[in-house]
């Protein structure tokens, strides 16, 4: 059964850009969650979709947007990149949804550099 | 919202020794309290969880604990091999999204 995955792996981009992540969910999974991960802040909840709907939000400004296809497959979107923005974006995806079912299945993320 | 304190941050043992991270959380409506490691290079991966209506649960060498009425929980790791060396994260959340601690980055020499 193939893992949780997420393209790219890497990239770099100016401030002022917008990028845009890919995220494929394990089969059959329905939830995907983004988390934003930093050296001094560790893991940092952005948002999750479930059947296509945003369910739940963290505490980023509007710049971060997602959404999710009706295949589960999920995008997320930076818009006006900022220098703070460098970091490695983790994708993970469960069957209904991290607090009820447990457990998260995480990609390997995308590294985003910020110059 | 949640909040999710960790610690420490970082942790060295030597092989053989027990390694105990700690957690607190904010929220008293939280049941779910996950423990993930992240390897190098690799996304979090689920080591063990427990549920608000257990106290304790282990799985060989490693185990957690939960204190309800203190918003704690702690993961013990006995007999400490290298391999268990990795950034350790500890969760906590119910229906909404969990939330993460910032993490303890856990070395074992041997």
């Amino acid at each position: 059964k193939a893992g949780v995955t997420q393209t790219p792996r890497y990239l770099i981009k100016t401030r002022g850009q917008q990028v845009t992540l890919s995220c494929s969910p394990i089969s059959g999974h329905r939830s995907v969650s983004w988390y934003q991960q930093t050296p001094g802040q560790g893991l940092q909840f952005l948002f999750e979709y479930f059947s296509e709907t945003q369910r739940n939000k963290g505490n980023f400004p509007g710049r971060f947007s997602g959404r999710q296809f009706s295949n589960s497959r999920s995008e997320m979107n930076v818009s006006t990149l900022e220098l703070g923005d460098s970091a490695l974006y983790l994708c993970a995806s469960s069957l209904d949804g991290s607090g009820n079912t447990g457990e998260l299945f995480f990609g390997e993320g995308s590294r985003l550099t910020v110059l | 919202g949640e909040n999710v304190e960790q610690h420490p941050s970082t942790l060295s043992v030597q092989e053989g020794d027990s390694a105990v991270i700690k957690c607190t959380y904010s929220d008293s409506a939280s049941n779910y309290f996950p423990w993930y490691k992240q390897e190098l290079g690799k996304g979090p991966q689920l080591i063990i969880d427990i549920r608000s209506n257990v106290g304790e649960k282990k799985d060989q060498r490693i185990a957690v604990t939960l204190n309800k009425t203190a918003k704690h929980f702690s993961l013990h790791i006995t007999e400490t091999q290298p391999e268990d060396s990795a950034v350790y994260f500890c969760a906590a959340g119910r229906e909404t999204a969990l939330i993460f601690g910032k993490g303890t980055t856990l070395s074992v020499s041997s």
